[in-house]
């Protein structure tokens, strides 16, 4: 398995709902992080996971809250968004940290905020 | 300030014609620099991948060159073909050790049948 697996696809959400992105590899990554995309700009990172602890954040809003359940998994839980957080969220692996051999990337979750 | 810049936001090209994208960096010194396609709605893909202490990379149609005293790294695409039209984002480590990736602004490339 060479994949990142990111549900849902897509995410309609009202500013006072709780939701949460799944992300999913069986590659044996050590690694694990979430992009925000805005469209026709790069992706821009948010969280980095090293052997499940969190161990970069970008100084991103308390109401994203991520967690690494395991070295498979990764979540990212919303709360109270704001439209302005519309997005596509990536999430990706590398087999660590500093791995040269680039990211596997999911194909993202569209979020939108009401 | 630190930036990387891909220095067409949009290429149009020829069906069998080379493309030649650009990335520049200011104030940066990366260990290594990296190039991802990305298609509509979809995450990066990794192509290639090219350190420092090397000029040139190859796979199959695809050239990246790396030139550490002008900052600049020049991906090729040969015999391009319409399949080849996508965004192609250039990304790269710095030395600094926080190992993260920063992605360029990318370039929208078209290739005309």
């Amino acid at each position: 398995d060479t994949e990142v697996t990111q549900t849902p696809k897509h995410l309609v959400m009202g500013m006072t709902n709780k939701k949460s992105l799944k992300c999913e590899q069986h590659m044996g990554h050590r690694a694990m992080y979430w992009y925000k995309q805005k469209a026709k700009k790069p992706p821009e990172l948010m969280f980095v996971y090293s052997y499940e602890k969190l161990s970069i954040n970008e100084s991103v809003p308390s109401r994203f809250s991520p967690e690494c359940p395991n070295s498979s998994l990764l979540n990212l839980h919303l709360h109270a968004l704001q439209p302005e957080d519309s997005a596509l969220y990536l999430c990706a692996s590398s087999q660590d940290r500093g791995s040269s051999h680039g990211y596997t990337f999911g194909s993202g979750t569209r979020l939108t905020v009401v | 300030s630190q930036k990387i810049e891909q220095n067409s936001e949009a290429l149009n090209i020829q069906e069998g014609k080379t493309a030649t994208l650009t990335c520049n960096y200011t104030n940066y010194s990366p260990a290594y620099l990296q190039w991802y396609r990305q298609d509509p709605g979809r995450g990066p893909v990794f192509l290639l991948l090219i350190r420092e202490n090397e000029k040139e990379k190859r796979k199959e149609r695809l050239k990246v060159t790396f030139d550490t005293t002008l900052k600049q790294s020049l991906f090729h695409i040969t015999a391009s073909q319409p399949a080849d039209s996508a965004t192609y984002l250039c990304a790269l480590v710095p030395t600094s050790g926080t190992y993260k990736y920063i992605f360029g602004t990318g370039t929208r490339l078209k290739v005309l049948a």
